[in-house]
């Protein structure tokens, strides 16, 4: 079975440009969730989907947006980018809701804000 | 802030010596989970552990869980150099009227051969 799978794998992008990421979950798996990790903030919960429905929000501004798509493949959208967007953003995907089943990551977009 | 939080924030020990890192929370819980993610990479699920239940094993994992004080500990044995990286807790939490799943900061275990 195929696992989570995150692209691009890497990304530059210059202050007030906007990028999409893009998210597969594993086959079967309904819950895709976003999470943003950096070194001083650590893992920071974004947004929860379940069945192309928005389940959950983190305390992030709204600037940064995602959807889900009838194939539970999800995207998530950052516009107007800062310096502290800089970060690696990883997608999960659950067969459950991540509170009631593990969750599978994928390996992250290294996203870098110049 | 963080529901749960690890201890220590970081390990080092020798190979073949066992490995002990705790997660304390806040508030009450259906279920914990462990983590472990390499550097750079996603996370890898290792035990999921309900409210109810007090200790969980795994091949060389062990994980235990105290509601009363809050606090789960990840007992590594026999470490390898291959477990040398970063171990999360996760608990799942009421916050702003939804259930989320909430990382801790991690304990960075450094394993030498």
């Amino acid at each position: 079975k195929a696992g989570v799978t995150q692209t691009p794998r890497y990304l530059i992008k210059t202050r007030g440009q906007q990028v999409t990421l893009s998210c597969s979950p594993i086959s079967g798996h309904r819950s895709v969730s976003w999470y943003q990790q950096t070194p001083g903030q650590g893992l920071q919960f974004l947004f929860e989907y379940f069945s192309e429905t928005q389940r959950n929000k983190g305390n992030f501004p709204g600037r940064f947006s995602g959807r889900q798509f009838s194939n539970s493949r999800s995207e998530m959208n950052v516009s107007t980018l800062e310096l502290g967007d800089s970060a690696l953003y990883l997608c999960a995907s659950s067969r459950l809701t991540p509170d009631n089943s593990p969750l599978h990551f994928g390996n992250g977009t290294r996203l870098t804000v110049t | 802030s963080q529901q749960g939080e690890e201890d220590p924030q970081a390990l080092s020990i020798q190979e073949g010596e066992n490995a002990t890192m705790n997660c304390s929370y806040k508030t009450s819980i259906n279920n914990l989970q462990w983590y472990r993610q390499n550097s750079g990479r996603g996370l890898v699920h290792l035990i999921l552990i309900r409210s109810n239940e007090r200790e969980k094993h795994s091949g060389r994992l062990r994980v235990t869980l105290d509601t009363s004080k809050k606090s789960s500990s990840l007992l590594i044995t026999a470490s390898r150099a291959a477990d040398t990286a970063s171990y999360f807790c996760a608990t799942d939490s009421i916050i702003q009227g939804a259930q989320k799943l909430v990382f801790g900061q991690g304990t960075r275990l450094t394993i030498n051969p």
